[in-house]
């Protein structure tokens, strides 16, 4: 049974605050990507790895930072964290796509991130 | 630019009946496209895909169908239950890109 996991379910940090968000899949994927949902602008990549060390920026990077230093493991980093990050996190992994073949993304249950 | 686009942001059935969600995009490079559920609180879970080269695809009471002269998919579900009450989003993928590319959703209500 394929599992993404995601450290917290809900997190309440305070302005300012530096926030790890975790992810962790047990599919041995070479992809993984960050989103965040918001109502009316639907999943928003922020950024994703196709491969340990490796990222590339999604559609709205700015604010935040990336590590992948295992494959198994896809961290989020809100450097200093501000009311307008509060959103639902979502992680995602995937195989990497190859010609002729395709794959879907497999998500995480969501962290819902509150900045007061 | 929005690549991928959810015109509906809701929609209400009637139980039993058929759910039409639509999905336009852009983006003629676009070769495999999936339909994703997601209840409240709960990561999207994944539906059903197509590829380019086909213009259908069946499973069970889901069935996606493509037309790409008019750059247009579309999700039918019947009979519809109440538990497909969530938001659906539609996503595209180019050639080898890793990327996909989502809509922004739209809820569907299937009223008993």
């Amino acid at each position: 049974d394929v599992k993404v996991t995601q450290s917290s379910r809900y997190l309440v940090k305070r302005t300012g605050e530096k926030v790890f968000l975790e992810c962790v899949q047990d599919m041995d994927h070479e992809n993984m990507f960050w989103y965040r949902q918001d109502p009316g602008l639907g999943l928003r990549l922020i950024y994703f790895s196709y491969d340990v060390k490796m990222k590339e920026k999604g559609d709205i990077p700015e604010g935040y930072s990336v590590s992948r230093e295992k494959k198994e493991r896809f961290s989020l980093i809100l450097e200093s964290a501000s009311t307008n990050q509060t959103s639902m996190y979502l992680c995602a992994s995937s195989l990497r796509r190859m010609t002729g073949l395709s794959y879907e993304q497999y998500f995480g249950p969501g962290t819902r991130l509150t900045v007061t | 630019d929005q690549q991928v686009k959810q015109n509906s942001p809701s929609l209400s059935v009637q139980e039993g009946r058929i759910s039409i969600l639509n999905c336009d995009y852009t983006n003629s490079m676009f070769d495999y496209f999936l339909w994703y559920k997601k209840y409240p609180a709960e990561g999207p879970t994944f539906l059903i895909s197509i590829s380019s080269i086909k213009d259908k695809n069946e499973d069970g009471r889901f069935t996606v169908f493509l037309n790409k002269s008019a750059k247009h998919l579309s999700l039918h579900i019947v009979p519809s239950q109440p538990g497909d009450s969530a938001v659906y989003f539609c996503a595209a993928s180019a050639g080898t890109g890793n990327q996909f590319y989502f809509g922004t959703g739209t809820s569907l209500t299937v009223i008993p």
